[in-house]
């Protein structure tokens, strides 16, 4: 059945080392996007990726980077740069004919770094 | 700069009773608007979504009014069930574009039995 998966569910890391998060969706979305969640804040956008081979910054891309090789996935690389990355992070797609705009997500990826 | 906005980081309703969820935003320029609800440690779920040529749309419990000259939006939950309990997000959007969202802080709602 179609959905958008996210692994691990939960990953943790040494500082200074980089992570790389997976996102893949088997509804031939167009759209992908990462968002990161901390405690008391809303969702707030990394990177997004309407088309295969082309992404654009969100609002906190400072030390995150992507690829979209594929249109099924939109995995994030979380680098040492990165100051605070212990956060929750989600993943989601839409297609972009909707007329809706309704975003799907995966289940999140909870990372700690040590 | 917070562009949408949930001032009630938390809200507690007895079950059967309304639940009403404010979101306040500030660029006019955002058309489509939509509420996600979200239990812990897992992904957003749509609930509902209002075009700004409306000011209400409704699904079942749940209705969502805009009135776009005070920036405001409200969900509300009516009756209110023990299963509502979660975090509510509102999301402001564009219809081109970008079609980025930009989301409110969150409300957990907890609806006592």
């Amino acid at each position: 059945d179609g959905g958008i998966t996210q692994s691990p569910k939960y990953l943790f890391r040494k500082e200074g080392q980089n992570v790389t998060l997976s996102c893949e969706q088997n509804l031939n979305h167009d759209a992908m996007y990462w968002y990161r969640q901390d405690p008391g804040q809303g969702l707030r956008l990394i990177y997004y990726s309407q088309i295969v081979n082309d992404f654009q910054k969100g609002d906190i891309a400072e030390g995150y980077s992507v690829s979209r090789e594929k249109k099924e996935s939109f995995p994030l690389t979380v680098t040492s740069a990165q100051k605070n990355p212990t956060a929750f992070y989600l993943c989601a797609s839409r297609r972009l004919a909707d007329s809706n705009n309704e975003q799907f997500f995966g289940p999140g990826t909870r990372l700690t770094v040590l | 700069d917070q562009q949408v906005k949930q001032n009630s980081p938390s809200l507690s309703v007895q079950e059967g009773r309304i639940s009403i969820l404010n979101c306040d935003y500030t660029n006019s320029m955002f058309d489509y608007f939509l509420w996600y609800k979200k239990y812990p440690a897992e992904g957003p779920t749509f609930l509902i979504s209002i075009s700004s040529i409306k000011d209400k749309n409704e699904d079942g419990r749940f209705t969502v009014f805009l009135n776009k000259s005070a920036k405001h939006l409200s969900l509300h939950i009516v009756p209110s069930q023990p299963g509502d309990s979660a975090v509510y997000f509102c999301a402001a959007s564009f219809l081109s574009g970008t079609y980025k969202y930009i989301f409110g802080t969150g409300t957990r709602l907890k609806v006592l039995a």
